[in-house]
């Protein structure tokens, strides 16, 4: 069956970096894009971005920016994201998600239909 | 702030049907999709495009869209529906994805 495994929970002092792993099975990991989304205690869910597991290509959230990188690892089918120079308020939930497009060349849009079970990150001093 | 708005709660009587909605600019333009969050799990994706279910999603689930404004509907709302539903769509500029602020269903 189709499945995301994430990798577990970690917990790190502000300033440090952080990568997340998820690694895909059951579909042809190339033929789809993952989003990485996350949810801090309490609140909704933040879309951080996606990658291409086709051609590497990455689409990121503004004010993420120049903090986050997204990769992946074909052979693996291993997805990562690593958020750099981490703060209070990056303590969160963080899903992967496969990522699906469908429409036309004008008003395509994105879907997520298959989740990781999420990845708890604490930012703590 | 977000760019997609949804009402932070709604309640719906068992068997009662029930419209959640999402509003944004972008929705002019773009298709939204819904997903069901319970606590302590992952989200689920129930509608996606224009009114799609994924395998597993009963049929009283369906979505629309008006304008600026896409909508989740639920006929005969079940005691396992309550959860939190978030909206989902590219944003403004096109170019990226944004969430909704999501709404809390209870069924009383």
């Amino acid at each position: 069956q189709v499945q995301l495994v994430q990798s577990g929970a970690e917990v790190k002092k502000p300033g440090a970096s952080v990568r997340v792993s998820c690694k895909a099975s059951g579909y042809t990991f190339t033929s789809y894009r993952i989003s990485w989304v996350r949810q801090a205690p309490g609140q909704g869910l933040e879309w951080m971005g996606w990658i291409s597991a086709y051609n590497g290509n990455t689409n990121y959230a503004q004010k993420l920016q120049g903090r986050v990188t997204m990769t992946t690892d074909t052979p693996t089918s291993t997805a990562y994201m690593e958020l750099r120079s981490l703060r209070s308020d990056d303590t969160a939930i963080y899903y992967c998600a496969r990522t699906a497009v469908a429409g036309d060349q004008i008003d395509y849009y994105y879907y997520m239909d298959v989740w990781g079970k999420g990845t708890t990150v604490t930012v703590s001093s | 702030s977000s760019e997609l708005t949804q009402d932070p709660a709604v309640s719906v009587a068992l068997g009662q049907t029930v419209r959640i909605t999402c509003q944004g600019d972008s929705l002019r333009n773009y298709y939204a999709n819904w997903y069901r969050q319970k606590p302590g799990q992952a989200p689920v994706l129930v509608i996606y495009g224009k009114n799609n279910r994924p395998s597993g999603i009963p049929d009283r689930f369906s979505g629309s869209s008006s304008g600026n404004t896409a909508s989740l509907t639920i006929t005969g709302a079940q005691a396992e529906d309550e959860a939190d539903y978030y909206c989902n769509s590219r944003d403004s500029s096109g170019i990226h994805l944004a969430f909704g602020g999501g709404t809390k269903l209870t069924v009383l």
